[in-house]
This record gives C-alpha cells, structure tokens and sequence, in this order.
C-alpha cells in the first residue's frame, strides 16, 4: 500500500515561530501537494512540486515556502507563524500527471496562538 | 480563476434515502476526480472521469460527468451509516499539474 506519513498529527505553535512540516511518500511518486482545510472552504492547494527541486505556487502560497531535495520528501514551512495560519495541513502525491488518484496523509492540524 | 463550488454544503439523510451531490466548474475540465473523508480521517480516491457524459458506477454510488465536462454529480443509493463523511470533487483543467477541490458536502445518516 502507498504511504504518505506527516510528522506530526497536532502541532501547537507561538505567532512567529518557523515551522516546518514534513510529508514522506515510500512509492517514488513524482508530484506532491500541500492543501490547507478550513471548513467551508475544502481543499486549497498551497504548493505543489512535480519533481525533485522543483516547486510550483497553488492558490494560496502567501506566507508559506516548500522544500524538496529529495523525491521522497516534501516540507511545508511557515516563515513566521501567524493566527490565521491555524488550520489542517493535508499533504498528497501521486505517481504522475497523467490522471491518477492522489494519496493523502494523516493530516497535521497546527495551531498558532 | 478556476473555481469548483459543490452543493449542498450539508445533508442530513434517513438511512435508506438517497442522496446525491453536486459540482459545477467554472471552467471546462479535461477530468474530474471523487474523494471521501470520513470524520477524523484524510481524503480517499473514490473515482476519476475522463469522457464527457461519462457514468460509472460502484455499487450503491453513482457518479456522472456532464455532457459539457463543466459539473459532475455523486449519488448514493439507499444510504447506509458507512456513507457518513465529507464528499469532495476535484477538477483539472489540460496542461496543468493542479487539481482544485470543491468546497465538500458532508453527508450525516440518521439511523
């Protein structure tokens, strides 16, 4: 089975604080995703990368840079903490561009405060 | 930009009705993905379509992609205590890497 690990399942962090999250993926995939979920509003792509040292912006990339120096491996990491970055982190990857399914991991719900 | 709005937002349902979701794009899609999330749990693929007018079915779910490939539909027959979670649609438009989700609708079944 594809496994997508977090590092962590709750996080609890002060306002300004740099924090990373980590996303790992044991099936070579080549694209992985970090979403943000807020309710009422789903999904929100933050960052996606299609290869290693390769990164692109998705809908809501303020406030957030990534990370991937290895294929397996993909950080998330907020510069300097804010309130409203309080949500659940969803990270995903999938083999390939040519329509296939995402897997997700376990979810990190941060808290800023 | 793209968006992609699901209706309803919520649905309650008697186990044993139907019950179905909608998805609209604002833009045309070259496919269209289903996930579920139980309550505590991460987004599962469900399905993808690909063909405009295209339905495929699994078991008691149902699920459709318009004629124009701008909306898509998952309907659950006879709905069971196991279908309780949150329904998102996923679209992608040619050339990119991106899905864009919808906003879910969470399914509550009364037993």
């Amino acid at each position: 089975d594809v496994k997508v690990t977090q590092s962590s399942r709750y996080l609890v962090k002060r306002t300004g604080e740099k924090v990373f999250l980590e996303c790992v993926q044991d099936m070579d995939h080549e694209n992985m995703f970090w979403y943000r979920q807020d309710p009422g509003l789903g999904l929100r792509l933050i960052y996606f990368s299609y290869d290693v040292k390769m990164k692109e912006k998705g809908d809501i990339p303020e406030g957030y840079s990534v990370s991937r120096e290895k294929k397996e491996r993909f950080s998330l990491i907020l510069e300097s903490a804010s309130t409203n970055q309080t949500s659940m982190y969803l990270c995903a990857s999938e083999v390939t561009r040519v329509n296939t399914e995402a897997f997700f991991g376990q979810g990190t719900r941060l808290t800023v405060v | 930009g793209q968006q992609v709005m699901q209706i309803p937002q919520y649905q309650h349902v008697q186990e044993g009705e139907d019950f179905t979701t909608y998805c609209n794009s604002s833009t045309t899609l070259s496919n269209i993905q289903w996930y579920k999330q139980r309550p505590g749990g991460h987004p599962v693929f469900l399905i993808q379509l690909v063909k405009s007018g295209e339905v495929k079915k699994q078991k008691r779910l149902t699920f459709q992609f318009g004629e124009a490939k701008k909306n898509s539909s998952l309907h659950i027959t006879a709905t069971q205590t196991t279908d309780v979670g949150t329904y998102f649609c996923a679209g992608t438009s040619s050339g990119t890497y991106k899905y864009i989700f919808g906003t879910g609708t969470r399914l509550k079944v009364l037993a």
